[in-house]
């Protein structure tokens, strides 16, 4: 299994619609979680944390499940700018690096 | 603008040739990486150092060498280049600790 899964997408979606992404991930001691963005042909950008309680930026909220072991991230009123990959990511412990999943890709249409 | 700065943005080699790739930070990070990232593949760890003077290998190691020269450089090398290594390549650094990572805008290496 690998340690984060993502689903690859494309999620085609029309202005205005929610989308939601969701991520597993097999370590069950991983300590902290996160997403990413990626716009074509550029580099990875935090996008925001995720907590166990959930939290929330603007149309985007994320939240944590470890029973489950997955992260989900919701986008409400989707923009056209919301076009991207959405990258999951953890920390398995402490400072060990991060480990990428493949990353969801999404597009937003007029 | 402070950041990651990636030398150079593209690349041709030939097989068996050898390069640099340069990666210098000016946050005053501890930590940096280098991750290759593949057409379905996603970003796989290459090396990474955790603090100035120290190296560990990633995911996939094998065909390439690294060196921390100092706190703002971290240099990663292909000693004799293979088509299986045509790849973008980050480097990306964090302070110590998990979560924030900042990128370079990659460099784009293809291997002929």
């Amino acid at each position: 299994r690998k340690e984060v899964e993502q689903d690859p997408g494309p999620f085609n979606v029309p202005e205005g619609a929610t989308v939601a992404f969701n991520c597993t991930y097999s370590n069950s001691a991983s300590q902290s979680f996160f997403w990413y963005r990626q716009d074509c042909r550029k580099e990875p950008k935090l996008l925001m944390s995720v907590y166990s309680s959930g939290n929330e930026d603007g149309r985007f909220t994320a939240q944590l499940n470890r029973a489950s072991q997955y992260i989900s991230l919701l986008i409400r009123d989707s923009k056209l700018s919301d076009s991207a990959t959405y990258l999951c990511v953890v920390n398995p412990a402490g400072n060990t690096p991060l480990v990428f999943g493949k990353g969801t890709r999404l597009s937003v249409i007029a | 603008n402070a950041g990651v700065t990636q030398t150079p943005k593209f690349q041709v080699l030939k097989t068996g040739q050898s390069m640099t790739l340069q990666c210098a930070q000016d946050m005053n990070h501890n930590s940096m990486y280098w991750y290759r990232q593949d057409p379905g593949m996603g970003l796989r760890l290459i090396y990474y150092s955790a603090s100035e003077g120290t190296t560990d290998k990633g995911e996939v190691p094998n065909g390439y060498n690294v060196s921390r020269l100092n706190k703002r450089e971290f240099s990663l090398r292909l000693e004799s280049a293979a088509p299986s290594q045509t790849s973008v390549y980050f480097c990306a650094s964090s302070e110590s600790g998990p979560g924030r990572y900042t990128f370079g805008s990659g460099t784009r290496l293809t291997v002929v």
